[in-house]
């Protein structure tokens, strides 16, 4: 089985921290993602990988980037939190693009 | 820009009941996949069922159906006889050239005893 897992489940930080939310896959998938969820919008791409070192900004790039040094790892960095920021965020992954997205458990940041 | 809604917010139904969950989508092309995903409480995002834009047969998975109508652009998802594990978010989502997936709002499911 394709396993996704987020660092945390939990987070709560202050407003101007740096936070850093890592993603692993075990499956060796090329394409991975950041997604935010928030009632009522469903979830908003926030950026993607498709390739060791490749990103692509998604729908809500502002405020964050991401770090993909290595295939099995995708990491989101929200460089000052804002109390914006604070909501669940959900990684995924996929062996290609006709294939369906793995999700992590996701990670609800709160950021005070 | 392609956009999916789903006009359902939460519905509730009775377990061994038959339930539709309802998403139209918007978009001027003609090859692309749609999807319904699950999120049951505190667990993970899961696949429900899949659909090509080009087959014309409705796709099904057990008691998981959909139900297809590409010119209406319609892609409502069908539960029969619900269970109680069927309690979910459940999400409908549409990939077009670029396979980027755009999700609607969600339906939250409630399956009651």
């Amino acid at each position: 089985d394709v396993k996704v897992t987020q660092s945390s489940r939990y987070l709560v930080k202050r407003t101007g921290e740096k936070v850093f939310l890592e993603c692993v896959q075990d499956m060796d998938h090329e394409n991975m993602f950041w997604y935010r969820q928030d009632p009522g919008l469903g979830l908003r791409l926030i950026y993607f990988s498709y390739d060791v070192k490749m990103k692509e900004k998604g729908d809500i790039p502002e405020g964050y980037s991401v770090s993909r040094e290595k295939k099995e790892r995708f990491s989101l960095i929200l460089e000052s939190a804002s109390t914006n920021q604070t909501s669940m965020y959900l990684c995924a992954s996929r062996r290609d693009p006709l294939t369906e997205q793995y999700f992590g458990p996701g990670t609800r940041l709160t950021v005070t | 820009a392609q956009t999916v809604t789903q006009s359902q917010p939460e519905m509730s139904v009775q377990e061994a009941e038959t339930v539709t969950l309802s998403c139209t989508y918007d978009t001027s092309e003609n090859n692309y996949y749609l999807f319904w995903y699950k999120q049951p409480p505190s667990r993970q995002m899961i696949l429900v069922i899949r659909q090509e834009a080009y087959k014309q047969q409705n796709a099904t998975e057990n008691r998981f159906s959909v139900n297809f109508q590409k010119a209406a652009k319609s892609f409502s998802l069908k539960i029969s006889d619900s269970q109680l594990g069927d309690t979910a978010m459940y999400f409908c989502a549409f990939a077009g050239g670029n396979y980027q997936l755009i999700w609607g709002a969600g339906t939250k499911l409630i399956i009651k005893p």
